[in-house]
């Protein structure tokens, strides 16, 4: 099975910190995504990855950036962390081609405070 | 820009029968996948189904369908006897892209309630 970990369950930072989210997997995928799920608003796409040091904007990366020095790496970085950061931040993986679905991680319920 | 639309919010359905949760998709690349996912209270996210843009016949898993209308850009998912463990939320998803990655995003989701 496709494993997909996120670093931290939970997170509690204070605003204006540098904050670091990781996410790892297994399977070799070429692709790596970030999300924010929001109540009402489902995930919302913020950046994706589709190799080692190949980074594209999702929908809402400002505020974000993301790192892929690894294939089965891909870390995201909240560079002055907001309240409006706080959320549950999903990651996935999926193998190259369209039709392959993608391998979520648990998530991470970060708290900006 | 890629759009998608679920535009209910809640549904409840009977232990047994069938519901159709509804998804509207816009894109301007003819080439594009449409997937649909359940999350329980649980949190964790599960594949259900997947449509190719290009795809003849309409996709069935079980007790999942695909009902894929091209032209109306619509793919909304059919379970068929729903069961107590159909509750849930459920995103429906595109992704388009031909070279360079894959932009995968998701609707808001609708939560189904299903009664005994």
């Amino acid at each position: 099975d496709v494993k997909v970990t996120q670093s931290s369950r939970y997170l509690v930072k204070r605003t204006g910190e540098k904050v670091f989210l990781e996410c790892v997997q297994d399977m070799d995928h070429e692709n790596m995504f970030w999300y924010r799920q929001d109540p009402g608003l489902g995930l919302r796409l913020i950046y994706f990855s589709y190799d080692v040091k190949m980074k594209e904007k999702g929908d809402i990366p400002e505020g974000y950036s993301v790192s892929r020095e690894k294939k089965e790496r891909f870390s995201l970085i909240l560079e002055s962390a907001s309240t409006n950061q706080t959320s549950m931040y999903l990651c996935a993986s999926s193998a190259g081609g369209r039709n392959q679905p993608q391998h979520f991680g648990d998530g991470t319920r970060l708290s900006i405070l | 820009a890629q759009k998608i639309t679920q535009t209910q919010p809640g549904m409840f359905v009977q232990e047994k029968e069938a519901v159709t949760l509804d998804c509207t998709y816009d894109t301007s690349d003819p080439s594009y996948g449409l997937f649909w996912y359940k999350q329980p209270s649980s949190g964790e996210m599960i594949f259900l189904i997947y449509q190719g843009s290009y795809d003849q016949q309409n996709a069935t898993e079980g007790r999942y369908s695909l009902n894929f209308q091209k032209a109306r850009k619509s793919a909304n998912l059919v379970i068929s006897a729903s069961q107590l463990g159909d509750s849930a939320m459920y995103f429906c998803a595109m992704r388009e892209g031909n070279t360079g990655g894959f932009k995968t995003i998701f609707g808001a989701g609708t939560r189904l309630f299903v009664k005994a």
